[in-house]
């Protein structure tokens, strides 16, 4: 079982780069989200998806795109890399809530540098 | 808005001891409660979770937690810990609202496990 796969794991980006990092899910699920981990904050969400074409702010959103154009996938751009961006990244997923409350699956985070 | 105050950034226990990590929610609804570990440069894994029922729930590595609503605390517990336990550790609370399955974290608790 493969469930949550974030790529890259590392990455070093100059300011103002852009790139993507990856997320798939092959657990079916309809929604999925970006939190940034920093030291002393926690987690904190930057987007969510509740299905394929749907997609929302969350309480970070500035300087991060993302699209969800199938199911299983859900990348998060960054558009012109500052050094605030420098964070851990985790991909989560899961299926719609039911009255149990769904466990919300993570990868295994992206650690991005931004120099 | 919800959200949730993880009291103490830094817990030290011996070896053997009882370990008390304490989390307190904010919720204008009725909560569904997690706990999450994160191990070093690894990411978040489902210790337990509460959604309805039996207000005390036990997880995974020995660690329950009791859902008290007029004190509106989630406190982790384990009698007795193991050196194996040494992680940082997130209570979170699940935000229904808008669809999605959105997470609110804490600022999350250091523990560190002494012989």
């Amino acid at each position: 079982n493969a469930g949550v796969t974030q790529t890259p794991k590392f990455q070093v980006l100059k300011t103002g780069q852009s790139m993507t990092l990856q997320c798939a899910q092959d657990m079916n699920h309809e929604y999925m989200s970006w939190y940034r981990q920093d030291p002393g904050m926690g987690l904190r969400l930057i987007h969510y998806s509740v299905g394929a074409g749907i997609t929302d702010q969350g309480e970070v959103p500035n300087g991060y795109n993302v699209s969800r154009s199938t199911t299983e996938d859900f990348p998060l751009r960054l558009l012109s890399a500052a050094p605030s961006q420098t964070s851990v990244y985790f991909c989560a997923s899961s299926a719609k809530r039911t009255s149990s409350g769904n466990t919300i699956y993570f990868g295994e985070g992206s650690w991005l540098t931004v120099v | 808005a919800q959200s949730v105050t993880q009291l103490g950034s830094h817990v030290s226990v011996s070896e053997g001891a009882l370990v008390l990590l304490r989390c307190n929610y904010s919720s204008s609804v009725p909560p569904y409660l997690f706990w999450y570990v994160q191990y070093p440069n690894q990411g978040l894994q489902l210790l337990l979770k509460y959604t309805t029922g039996a207000t005390l729930v036990k997880g995974i590595n020995g660690f329950e937690a009791e859902f008290k609503k007029s004190e509106t605390s989630f406190h982790l517990t384990k009698p007795s810990a193991h050196m194996s336990d040494a992680a940082e550790y997130f209570c979170a609370v699940s935000d229904l609202t808008g669809g999605g399955n959105k997470l609110t974290f804490g600022t999350g608790t250091q523990l560190k496990v002494e012989l």
